[in-house]
C-alpha cells in the first residue's frame, strides 16, 4: 500500500512570496489532515478534511493561509504571502476515518528569506 | 487545556544502552496515546498505541507504559542502536468525532557509537 505523497520535499522563498504544497493521501482514506511542525515542536494541526469538508480550520491563519480538497482525494495548501515565522515543516496526514490511526507523509520543508 | 509534556528535551546514549523517554499528559476526555518515531527529514511513524485500559505495549525493542491515574507514559528502548537516533514523540487523542491529536515537543534521542 503506498503512503502519503507530498511535494515538493522542500522549497525556499523570500516573504510575501506566494506557496502551495500538494498531498495524496493513502488510498481509501476520507480524512486528510495538514499539519505545521516548526523546528523542536510537535506538529500543530491547521485543517481537517472529511471528504471534501473542512471539520476542523480552528488554528489555520486565515488571512493567509488556505486549504482545498475539491474532489475528496488530494488536497493542497497555500500560503500568500509567507511571512518569516511560516518557515516549518508542513506534514499532511490521511486516516480512513475521523477516529481512525493517522500516517503521516515525509513533510514539505519551507524556508522564507 | 489539553496539554501533554515530555522529558527531557533531548538525550545522548551509547549504542547497545537502555534509556526510557517520559510523557506527562492532561487531556480529558482520553481516548488513546500513541508514541511515534519521527527520523529527520521524515514523517512521523507510529511506535504503540494504547487504550485506557492497556498498561503496557511492545514493539520489538521498544515497550511503552501506561499510567493512567497519574497521567504518564513512558517509552523504554532496550539495546540501542544508531537507527535509534530520532525524535520521539508522545500523542494524546482526546477521542470524539475529529479525533484530535495533542502532540509533545518530543524528546530528540542521538544514539552514539
Amino acid at each position: 500500500e503506498a503512503g502519503v505523497a507530498q511535494s515538493p520535499r522542500y522549497k525556499i522563498i523570500e516573504k510575501r512570496q506566494s506557496v502551495a504544497f500538494w498531498c495524496n493521501p493513502i488510498s481509501g482514506h476520507a480524512t486528510l489532515y495538514w499539519y505545521q511542525q516548526i523546528l523542536g515542536q510537535g506538529p500543530k494541526l491547521l485543517i481537517q478534511f472529511q471528504n471534501n469538508g473542512v471539520v476542523d480550520d480552528s488554528q489555520l491563519p486565515k488571512d493567509r493561509f488556505s486549504a482545498e480538497r475539491l474532489k475528496g482525494v488530494d488536497s493542497t495548501l497555500k500560503i500568500q504571502p509567507a511571512k518569516l515565522e511560516d518557515s516549518a515543516v508542513y506534514l499532511c496526514a490521511s486516516s480512513r476515518g475521523g477516529s481512525g490511526e493517522q500516517y503521516f507523509g515525509p513533510g514539505t520543508r519551507l524556508t522564507v528569506t | 487545556k489539553n496539554q501533554v509534556e515530555q522529558s527531557p528535551q533531548s538525550l545522548i546514549i551509547l549504542e547497545g544502552k537502555n534509556c526510557t523517554l517520559q510523557c506527562n499528559y492532561t487531556v480529558s476526555p482520553f481516548s488513546n496515546l500513541r508514541w511515534y518515531k519521527q527520523d529527520t527529514g521524515r514523517g512521523p511513524v507510529s511506535l504503540t498505541i494504547m487504550t485506557f485500559s492497556e498498561n503496557t505495549k511492545s514493539n520489538g525493542r521498544y515497550t511503552a507504559t501506561l499510567d493512567a491515574d497519574t497521567k504518564q507514559s513512558s517509552l523504554h528502548i532496550t539495546a540501542s542502536q544508531l537507527s535509534d537516533s530520532a525524535s520521539y514523540i508522545c500523542v494524546v487523542s482526546a477521542g470524539g468525532a475529529t479525533n484530535k491529536l495533542i502532540f509533545g515537543t518530543g524528546t530528540l534521542l542521538a544514539v552514539q557509537p
